[in-house]
């Protein structure tokens, strides 16, 4: 298995720029999790889904973020328009369901500046 | 507070033991973890412990649970160089792991 699949690896971007982040999980996990990490704020998870229905969107920051899940394999996370604070690394995680049992296992991450 | 704290930073030197600590917040909370993140990649499980257990060995690894003060720690005997990353506590929370922000540890030679 590939594990969690995202791209791109690393974005650079000008402030107002649309960005997209993507994200594979695992085959066969029910669970996908976006978190985004800085040096200020730590790893905060923005919003998970159970079987492509979004359940606690609470941590996402503002309106200029958006999450989908179109089907079991593929996830987006948009940012519209991009600011220079929206610069960290953001990663994707898939659990086999969700809840403390479940391991999560996480993607590469995905780097992203906003100039 | 809500947060999972820990220190952000450890010195060891190469062969000594680390032990890293960390409170957590909810009591109900019924799994405890220690996940690692090396260097340009993502957060993966290093172990866990039930919150009915007091302590749990896996080879180099120690984790000590008190429930009672809400703080866990983990002891990494004999440590190595290839122990350096960024290990981060966390507690489960309803259906979430709420991770604390991570403690990063340095090797000395």
């Amino acid at each position: 298995d590939a594990g969690v699949i995202q791209s791109p690896r690393h974005e650079v971007t000008e402030m107002g720029q649309e960005v997209t982040l993507r994200c594979k999980p695992i085959s066969g996990h029910n669970s996908l999790f976006w978190y985004r990490q800085t040096m200020m704020r730590g790893l905060e998870l923005l919003i998970y889904f159970n079987n492509n229905v979004p359940i606690d969107d609470s941590g996402m920051p503002e309106d200029r973020f958006s999450a989908k899940m179109p089907n079991a394999s593929f996830s987006t996370l948009k940012i519209q328009p991009s600011e220079p604070r929206d610069s960290a690394v953001y990663f994707c995680a898939s659990s086999l369901a969700s809840g403390g049992n479940n391991e999560q296992f996480f993607g590469p991450g995905t780097r992203l500046t906003v100039l | 507070g809500e947060d999972v704290e820990q220190s952000l930073f450890l010195s060891v030197r190469e062969g000594d033991s680390s032990v890293i600590n960390c409170t957590y917040t909810d009591s109900s909370s019924t799994y405890l973890y220690w996940y690692k993140q090396e260097p340009g990649a993502g957060l993966q499980l290093l172990t866990y412990i039930f919150s009915n257990m007091d302590m749990k060995q896996d080879q180099r690894l120690t984790v000590l649970l008190n429930k009672k003060d809400k703080h866990l720690s983990l002891r990494i005997a004999d440590t190595q160089t290839g122990d350096s990353a960024i290990y981060f506590c966390a507690e489960s929370r309803d259906d979430k792991i709420i991770f604390g922000k991570g403690t990063r540890l340095h090797i000395l030679p």
